[in-house]
């Protein structure tokens, strides 16, 4: 049972235009997400984060939007750079039960010159 | 200020054979959590330690086991190794909501 969801596992933006990542997910107890960005034989990168008490955060480029009653986030980044090219994670956690995160199963995103 | 670091880059064991991984957590952050990423699939939750002590793992035999020092280090071990154990291993500690992750233990099985 997957509780959280990534249903594209990729994703063509070309250079300059918006990337729309999106993640689902089922259970109802989640009450922060996040995302992470991972190169290739490296280790997952913090992104951003927001709680469930907020349904929009941005950093820079990065801006989340967490959709509670779809329980569906998304993360936008703008404008899209060939260095963000990479796979997204997301991943959901229970306040108050350590940072024992499930993750989606990713998102690669290539951004085209 | 230093990441998680985690040793070996690289380890290649035979089946059957165990595997110890090693992980330093970020100066100041008591919680260590392991992740196991196989090929083509997303990070699956394996263990956490805080002060020292296994708070919750995830659904791996007991064969995967590991324990946390007082330092906050951590070690895992992978008991009697199979093909299937050839992975990416993650290592992160956690400052509130967040999680860091070191570069991980790639572990090959033959």
């Amino acid at each position: 049972d997957q509780q959280v969801k990534q249903n594209s596992p990729s994703l063509s933006v070309q250079e300059g235009r918006i990337s729309i990542l999106n993640c689902d997910y089922t259970n109802s107890m989640f009450d922060y997400f996040l995302w992470y960005k991972k190169y290739p034989a490296e280790g997952p990168t913090f992104l951003i984060s927001i709680s469930s008490i907020k349904d929009k955060n941005e950093d820079g480029r990065f801006t989340v939007f967490l959709n509670k009653s779809a329980k569906h986030l998304s993360l936008h980044i703008v404008p899209s750079q060939p260095g963000d090219s990479a796979v997204y994670f997301c991943a959901a956690g229970v306040n108050n039960a350590g940072n024992m995160l499930t993750f989606g199963g990713g998102t690669r995103l290539m951004v085209k010159p | 200020e230093a990441g998680v670091t985690q040793s070996p880059t690289h380890l290649i064991k035979t089946r059957g054979q165990q595997a110890t991984l090693r992980c330093s957590p970020i100066s100041g952050h008591t919680s260590v959590y392991w992740y196991q990423q196989a090929l083509g699939l997303g990070l699956q939750f394996l263990l956490w330690y805080d002060e020292g002590e296994e708070r919750n793992r995830g659904n791996f035999p007991p064969r995967f086991s590991g324990r946390q020092f007082p330092n906050y280090s951590s070690e895992l071990n992978v008991n009697a190794l199979e093909l299937e154990d050839s992975a990416l291993y993650l290592c992160a500690s956690s400052f509130w909501n967040t999680i860091y992750f070191g570069e991980g233990s790639w572990l090959t099985v033959v």
